[in-house]
């Protein structure tokens, strides 16, 4: 059975980059139907997509994030990362990593998810 | 900022029937498939509808989902107390801005439903 788990810093300082590991169990990430996804939900708040990757690389960002957010992958590990630059509070949320399931098309499953503060 | 509209709060006795509506565009909704996600208190969302009308393996057969247009519902039917719980809708978004073609996936604002 597919698991997901986040994995950082649950603190980061205004203006600095947010980074953030998904590893991936129970499957591989080369599968090639599966993509890798980052969402985001901030306290009281709905759903945010941040982005999306391909495990050849290829990615998806959210056109309000883009700029700042860089998705990678690492075959290796069976794990995904999202680096987010300049954050400020307004990035504060639980942060998901889940499945792109059908090519990306749904996420199932997801991570529990980890709170990330900013705040100095 | 959601392009997909849900009203804020639905609600309903045990055994009833609840319908969350989700309204997009040609550029979402209109021509992509629609997904649901069901967040139970304090805990990660969960794919509670896929393409469209498609329950996940353990689902039970009281959630269904439609689509018709550029609009989808969610309907749960013989409302039980441990469906209380936020629903989303979401879907691909395919817009052109100027010269970018723009693709993000996009969720809906939220229902909150509350069993009475």
């Amino acid at each position: 059975q597919l698991q997901m788990q986040e994995s950082g810093p649950g603190l980061v300082k205004p203006s600095e980059t947010l980074s953030l590991t998904c590893t991936v169990s129970g499957g591989s990430i080369s599968s090639s139907t599966s993509y890798w996804g980052w969402i985001r939900q901030p306290p009281g708040e709905g759903l945010e997509w941040i982005g999306t990757i391909f495990y050849t690389g290829n990615t998806y960002y959210s056109p309000s994030l883009k700029g700042r957010v860089t998705i990678s992958v690492d075959t290796s590990k069976d794990q995904f990362s999202l680096r987010l630059r300049s954050v400020t509070a307004a990035d504060t949320a639980v942060y998901y990593c889940a499945r792109g399931g059908d090519y990306g098309n749904w996420f199932d499953p997801w991570g529990q998810g980890t709170l990330v503060t900013v705040s100095s | 900022q959601s392009v997909l509209t849900q009203p804020p709060s639905a609600s309903g006795t045990p055994g009833q029937r609840v319908t969350i509506s989700c309204s997009g565009s040609s550029s979402n909704i209109g021509s992509n498939s629609v997904n649901w996600y069901q967040q139970l208190p304090g805990t990660a969302p969960k794919l509670l509808i896929y393409n469209n009308n498609r329950r996940p393996s353990g689902v039970p057969d009281r959630f269904s989902g439609s689509k018709s247009g550029t609009s989808a519902s969610l309907a749960i039917s013989g409302l039980q107390s441990e469906d209380e719980a936020d629903y989303y809708c979401a879907a691909w978004d395919d817009s052109l801005k100027g010269y970018d073609r723009l693709k993000g996936y996009v969720f809906g604002t939220g229902t909150k439903v509350t069993v009475l």
